[in-house]
């Protein structure tokens, strides 16, 4: 299987800061890369939908201001969470499509991000 | 609005049973269907894909799939408490600009030792 990695793997920061998760791609070009939050024992929720050179598409409900989404390259995108607040604490996961994939359409995720805002 | 259901549980088995897992979709045009596992505090991991009405099976694992009646199942044969987690229904939607993994809200199966 693909190998994703997430950049840090738990957070806690202070409301009113900004948190930058980073998630990349080792071993292939991802076509796409998906933003999810996960709140504790509820399903994922997609947040946005990002492929390189081109803006994020986002989920209804989803605020693009305070969800800033960058795919810089084929291998690496990043969900900055501006002025987070408390019930911006949930567990953030990322997922990638690559090209030419063994699966049509499967997903591969990275482990996660947990960020808590104090 | 394109839904995948399916039943939360938690279903209990004992170990060495099979269990059961089903979920439905309301979108008749889906083409492909995944399920996922998703232990408590980690990301989901692929465990089945199906893409064709009728059943597929890797190992212990047996994926059914029922277009006219929009329902996949994913059946586990000899239950491990390894199996224990949180399994997830995906459909795969294709509209256009809108490619994207509709989820269901998950199974939580319990194995008994």
């Amino acid at each position: 299987g693909a190998v994703v990695s997430q950049h840090p793997s738990w957070v806690i920061c202070k409301s009113g800061t900004s948190v930058k998760i980073e998630c990349r791609s080792l071993d292939f070009q991802a076509t796409t890369m998906f933003w999810y939050r996960q709140f504790p024992k509820q399903s994922l929720m997609l947040m946005a939908t990002s492929n390189e050179g081109s803006k994020a598409t986002y989920e209804q409900g989803v605020e693009k201001d305070k969800f800033l989404i960058n795919h810089a390259s084929l291998t690496l995108s990043t969900l900055t969470v501006t002025s987070a607040h408390p019930e911006d604490s949930s567990f953030y996961i990322c997922s990638v499509s690559r090209r030419g994939g063994r699966i049509y359409n499967e997903q591969f995720f990275g482990p996660g991000t947990r960020l808590t805002v104090l | 609005q394109k839904e995948v259901e399916q039943n939360s549980g938690p279903l209990s088995v004992p170990e060495g049973a099979i269990a059961s897992l089903n979920c439905t979709y309301s979108d008749r045009g889906s083409q492909s269907f995944f399920w996922y596992r998703q232990y408590s505090g980690k990301s989901p991991e692929l465990i089945m894909f199906i893409y064709s009405n009728g059943d597929k099976e890797d190992g212990r694992f047996t994926a059914q799939l029922n277009k006219a009646s929009q329902y996949v199942s994913l059946l586990i044969r000899d239950s491990q408490p390894s199996d224990s987690a949180t399994y997830l229904c995906a459909v795969f939607l294709d509209a256009g600009n809108n490619r994207k993994l509709i989820w269901g809200l998950g199974t939580s199966l319990a194995v008994n030792p």
